[in-house]
């Protein structure tokens, strides 16, 4: 069964340190979320992308977020500038059509700000 | 926007016995109602959904209801096992979102022998 890349399963990094995590989707998947769970919290929708531009972003998603599809096959979510408060699961998630059923998600990272 | 509540946040029964967890949900265009389960450390899983044109779904032990007038949701689990032991979370999502899934706060389910 295809399933969603991410790496890495888990980051430290200082405060004020930018961070990547990458995500590779199922290929025939046009669609590409960023949800976050803080922990044992729940999950919180961060970001959807198509057509490489963001389509939907939520409040948490501010200037210190971005997310690019540098290429055809990765996604990535970068952090600016990181915060004790970032510190989280991050989970990549992507869909073969517009709609909420037949998500994929991705195993997940682990950032840790330290 | 989307506000989805679930209760009860934990929920402790014996092997054999059912699980009911309740979700409501505040925004009446919302369409479709997953249930994920979350192992410790793992990703969520999908274990079943409904959509708004229909009342009820059953898959083997679980099923999951929906009632749109009183906008709220419930999956049901019979004869638990161990193994059901875990954290489920309901989510409601619609197109004026984008589908973004909106997630309740889980409810941790623990399953006795």
């Amino acid at each position: 069964e295809p399933e969603v890349t991410q790496t890495p399963s888990h980051q430290v990094t200082q405060m004020g340190q930018e961070v990547i995590l990458r995500c590779v989707p199922i290929s025939n998947h046009l669609y590409f979320y960023w949800y976050r769970q803080i922990l044992g919290q729940k999950v919180e929708f961060l970001v959807s992308f198509y057509n490489n531009e963001i389509s939907e972003k939520s409040e948490i998603f501010d200037d210190q977020f971005s997310v690019e599809r540098p290429d055809g096959s990765n996604f990535t979510l970068k952090i600016r500038s990181t915060k004790l408060e970032d510190s989280a699961m991050y989970f990549c998630a992507s869909n073969e059509v517009l709609a909420g059923y037949g998500y994929t998600f991705g195993s997940g990272t682990r950032l840790t700000v330290v | 926007g989307e506000n989805v509540e679930q209760h009860p946040s934990t929920l402790s029964v014996q092997e054999g016995d059912s699980a009911v967890i309740k979700c409501t949900y505040s925004d009446s265009a919302s369409n479709y109602f997953p249930w994920y389960k979350q192992e410790l450390g793992k990703r969520p899983q999908l274990i079943i959904d409904i959509r708004s044109n229909v009342g009820e779904k059953k898959d083997q032990r679980i099923a999951v209801t929906l009632n749109k007038t009183a906008k709220h949701f419930s999956l049901h689990i019979t004869e638990t096992q161990p193994e059901d032991s875990a954290v489920y979370f309901c989510a409601a999502s619609n197109s004026n979102s984008g589908y973004a899934l909106n997630f309740g706060k889980g409810t941790s389910l623990l399953v006795t022998p």
